[in-house]
């Protein structure tokens, strides 16, 4: 089983939908979740960064972490075209120790 | 500007050919990392550096070789490459383990 499970999709949405993008991770010791994007030919850039559990918001993107369901969303309200890309959930354990583990991936398109 | 510089952007080389693909950060990180992403397995970790002459296997390592003499670089050696390691690689620098990883453009590899 991998540490971090991500449906791949494709998901594929109408401009202004509510988009949401999930992950499971089976590590209990997970403190650290992260969001990132990735545009076609491009390297992934930090998009959220969620310490512990709880809900973060950064204008139309919420990522939320549930650690009693070991459970990590992120949503992205009133989608843009511009939001298509590839989003990878991470998560990791320890600010010191261990490594950084990624989702497989999901791809999302947004069309006009 | 911040950024990490991988070099080559597209190779094409021959079976059984070594060759290195290197990787340069200008951000005083701590944390490099290789990593080689594929279609419908998303990004797997090669290798992991937490410091100089510091480093560590990661998900797949079989077939490669890294190195962290500098803390500005981070090279990955394929000694003896084979068609299995034909694929988008892309390298990876954070501060610390739990801060924003900046990834470099990617080098798409093609052993024949």
């Amino acid at each position: 089983q991998k540490e971090v499970e991500q449906d791949p999709g494709p998901l594929s949405v109408p401009e202004g939908a509510i988009v949401s993008l999930n992950c499971t991770y089976s590590n209990s010791a997970f403190q650290y979740f992260m969001w990132y994007r990735q545009y076609s030919r491009k390297g992934p850039e930090l998009l959220m960064y969620t310490y512990s559990s709880g809900n973060k918001e950064d204008g139309r993107f919420t990522a939320q972490v549930d650690k009693s369901s070991k459970y990590i969303s992120l949503f992205i309200r009133d989608s843009q075209p511009s939001d298509s890309a590839t989003y990878l959930c991470a998560s990791l354990e320890s600010s010191t120790l261990g490594r950084l583990y990624f989702g497989r991936g999901t791809q999302l398109t947004v069309w006009p | 500007e911040a950024q990490v510089t991988q070099n080559p952007r597209y190779l094409i080389t021959v079976t059984g050919k070594k060759l290195t693909v290197t990787c340069s950060q200008n951000m005083n990180h701590e944390y490099m990392s290789w990593y080689r992403q594929d279609p419908g397995l998303g990004l797997r970790q090669i290798y992991y550096s937490m410091n100089v002459e510091v480093t560590d296997k990661g998900d797949v390592p079989e077939g490669y070789k890294v190195s962290r003499k500098e803390k500005r670089n981070f090279p990955l050696i394929l000694e003896s490459p084979s068609p299995n390691q034909t694929s988008l690689y892309f390298c990876a620098s954070s501060l610390y383990l739990n801060t924003e990883a900046f990834f470099g453009q990617g080098t798409r590899l093609t052993v024949v």
